[in-house]
């Protein structure tokens, strides 16, 4: 158990419809990281947070967005969701300092149909 | 721009021999170095990292890798694979800069035959 908490585990919408996906990050952790992993595209960067400010962005949809609270849990909104999101997504949380190891989540799969 | 290659989308080993899964990365500046492992229908798991000092890092379940500078390799390594091993490996590169961004590689499907 790496201590990083997602919910809900499975998730299953219709296109059109916005999702929200829920990370508790590990005790002491500042930091969460966001990524969307597909069987096309492996394991992409969407948002990093760091003690509730972003910090860096990857390849994340505007029709995507995230933020962290100030209890450090961080949720991932979905919104106008289309087929090809569908994929595991997983939060990872770590402490500050570039050169600390992420611990992930155990994902949610979040099925479009 | 950092990126990380993992070359190889697949390796086979036999039970008993080494295993080596292998990782280039770029980066501007030095560089952190991380492989994880990822079970099916699990999250990835951290197996080691290398920061600054001896270039060969050992880490979890026997495994250790091996960061070389001047070809921008940190392959992983393990002198002996079990049939546990078969698994999805990840490197990962974070710049030794402002940059926070942790990439991963595409990732290397191992499979160990007993």
């Amino acid at each position: 158990d790496s201590g990083v908490t997602q919910t809900p585990k499975h998730l299953i919408t219709a296109t059109g419809q916005r999702v929200t996906l829920r990370c508790s990050p590990r005790s002491g952790d500042l930091s969460v990281y966001w990524y969307q992993q597909s069987l096309d595209q492996g394991l992409q960067f969407l948002i990093q947070y760091y003690n509730g400010e972003e910090r860096a962005k990857g390849n994340i949809l505007e029709r995507f967005s995230a933020q962290q609270f100030p209890d450090l849990h961080s949720e991932l909104n979905l919104s106008s969701l289309e087929l090809g999101d569908s994929a595991l997504y997983f939060c990872a949380s770590s402490q500050s300092g570039q050169n600390t190891e992420a611990f992930f989540g155990q994902g949610t799969r979040l099925t479009v149909v | 721009a950092q990126s990380v290659a993992q070359p190889e989308d697949q390796v086979n080993v036999a039970e008993g021999n080494p295993l080596t899964v292998k990782c280039t990365y770029s980066v501007s500046g030095n560089p952190y170095l991380f492989w994880y492992v990822q079970y099916p229908n699990r999250g990835l798991q951290f197996l080691l990292k290398y920061i600054t000092g001896d270039n060969l890092v050992k880490g979890s379940y026997g495994f250790e890798a091996e960061f070389n500078k001047s070809q921008t390799s940190f392959h992983l390594k393990k002198p002996s694979a079990l049939v546990s091993d078969s698994a999805l490996y990840f490197c990962a590169v974070r710049a030794y800069s402002n940059d926070y961004k942790l990439s991963f590689g595409a990732g290397t499907t191992v499979t160990v035959r007993a």
